[in-house]
């Protein structure tokens, strides 16, 4: 069955420190998704990606944040200069169109120190 | 303000006892209900999505129903290998496709 595969599955990094998590959506998907989990907190919606542009962001994806879909395969999330409170679970998502499922992918989670 | 609210935060059951799980969501034009499971260090898996009251959808032992202010996910006779934490979303009329809210999760445990 195909799946979204996002990696690395743990990265440690320092206050600062800028970081990229990678997905791969599954193939024949348009539209992209982050989603970050709190540790003990709701999944919450970060960014939607579609024709290579954002289609919506919540009020947490600030200039801290970028994503890109630098080919034909991944998509990429960017914090830059991280703070503590980025520490938490990121799931990319990925779906066909408007109308169809998210597959979320099994997460990379963020460690700020 | 949008807000989905689930309960239980936890639930216990032995294995063929038969329970609800609730949802309870207050949005401008619902879109879409969606269930999706969570198993520790994973993420979500889809299980059901929901457009209308009054529609059901069944999978297995899961059942998902839908009313004007909440939905219900009944699991009938679990097994052990439904113990997972189960997730309500919800998409509004004026979010853009793929923008779920998310409400904290049932945490079911099955015991045998």
């Amino acid at each position: 069955e195909p799946e979204v595969t996002q990696t690395p599955s743990h990265q440690v990094t320092q206050m600062g420190q800028e970081v990229i998590l990678h997905c791969v959506p599954i193939s024949n998907h348009l539209y992209f998704y982050w989603y970050r989990q709190i540790l003990g907190q709701k999944v919450e919606f970060l960014v939607s990606f579609y024709n290579n542009e954002i289609s919506e962001k919540s009020e947490i994806f600030d200039d801290q944040f970028s994503v890109e879909r630098p080919d034909g395969s991944n998509f990429t999330l960017k914090i830059r200069s991280t703070k503590l409170e980025d520490s938490a679970m990121y799931f990319c998502a990925s779906s066909t169109g408007q109308g169809s499922v998210l597959t979320f992918g099994a997460g990379s989670r963020l460690t700020v120190l | 303000e949008d807000q989905v609210t689930q309960s239980p935060e936890a639930l216990r059951l032995q294995e063929g006892e038969s329970s609800s799980l609730n949802c309870s969501y207050t949005v401008s034009g619902l879109r879409g209900l969606f269930w999706y499971r969570q198993d520790p260090g994973k993420g979500p898996e889809f299980l059901f999505t929901l457009y209308s009251a009054g529609e059901e959808k069944e999978k297995e032992r899961l059942k998902a129903t839908l009313t004007k202010k909440e939905s219900f996910l009944h699991i009938t006779a679990p097994k052990p290998e439904d113990s997972a934490t189960y997730l309500c979303a919800v998409q509004a009329g004026t979010d853009s496709w793929g923008k779920l809210q998310f409400g904290a999760g049932t945490q079911v445990v099955v015991t045998p």
